[in-house]
């Protein structure tokens, strides 16, 4: 399974929505409801934000949400904040494993 | 609280294997399946491998079939993955993860070196 496709950069102001998306295959993101996203900041182990494309853990802001349409999985982030400033990166299960997606960097301006 | 203690930084030489431990505790340690992820400096998440604790069950990214075994000692809540023939593009941190609700805990990540 080759990486997932994701943007590299995403940025926008405070207060603002953006989304980052995640293309895969229907091997893999489109063949399974099992689509996560990990928050990473700089020297520190990745973070769960969305587990099952859309579920949330326990403690996670209501400002971070996730969906799929197809091959393609999104996270979306609104009401944007300085400390969302971090890489991001999509996983998704393939039968045998999981893939990432290849990270985005979300810049808060 | 469940907690995942990886052992310590490791530097060795073009050639060599190298083993990361990672003692799980908080937790029923054969419940959940343990992911092993690196990530190189500037580069992405990687997914390297899982196993099952109960049953002793493992999976490998097709990158490092034949390279690496992942195992665990469930006296000791204590999960293992042993890399061989390690190269320069194997430097990393290297992190187990357990799998529920997503890559839900993490450790702390264990710096490999490879350098002569």
């Amino acid at each position: 399974h080759s990486a997932l496709t994701q943007p590299a950069s995403v940025s926008g102001s405070p207060g603002q929505s953006i989304t980052i998306s995640c293309t895969g295959t229907s091997s893999d993101v489109g063949g399974y409801n099992y689509v996560s996203w990990y928050q990473v900041h700089p020297g520190k182990a990745p973070k769960v934000i969305i587990y099952d494309v859309t579920e949330r853990p326990s403690g996670v802001s209501n400002r971070f949400s996730g969906s799929k349409s197809g091959n393609t999985a999104s996270l979306t982030i609104s009401g944007l904040q300085a400390e969302d400033e971090a890489d991001f990166y999509c996983c998704s299960y393939t039968g045998s494993g999981v893939v990432f997606g290849t990270g985005t960097k979300v810049t808060v301006l | 609280q469940v907690q995942l203690v990886q052992s310590g930084a490791e530097v060795k030489k073009p050639g060599a294997s190298v083993k990361v431990s990672c003692k799980a505790s908080g937790y029923t340690f054969t419940n959940y399946e343990i992911y092993w992820v690196r990530q190189a400096t500037g580069q992405g998440l990687e997914w390297v491998g899982w196993m099952n604790p109960n049953s002793g069950n493992t999976g490998y990214a097709q990158k490092f079939q034949g390279r690496v075994t992942i195992t665990s000692d469930t006296s000791i809540t204590t999960a293992y993955m042993e890399l061989n023939s390690l190269r320069s593009e194997d430097t990393a941190v290297y992190y187990c993860a357990r799998n529920y609700a997503g890559l839900g805990y993490w450790g702390q990540g264990t710096l490999v070196s490879v350098y002569s």
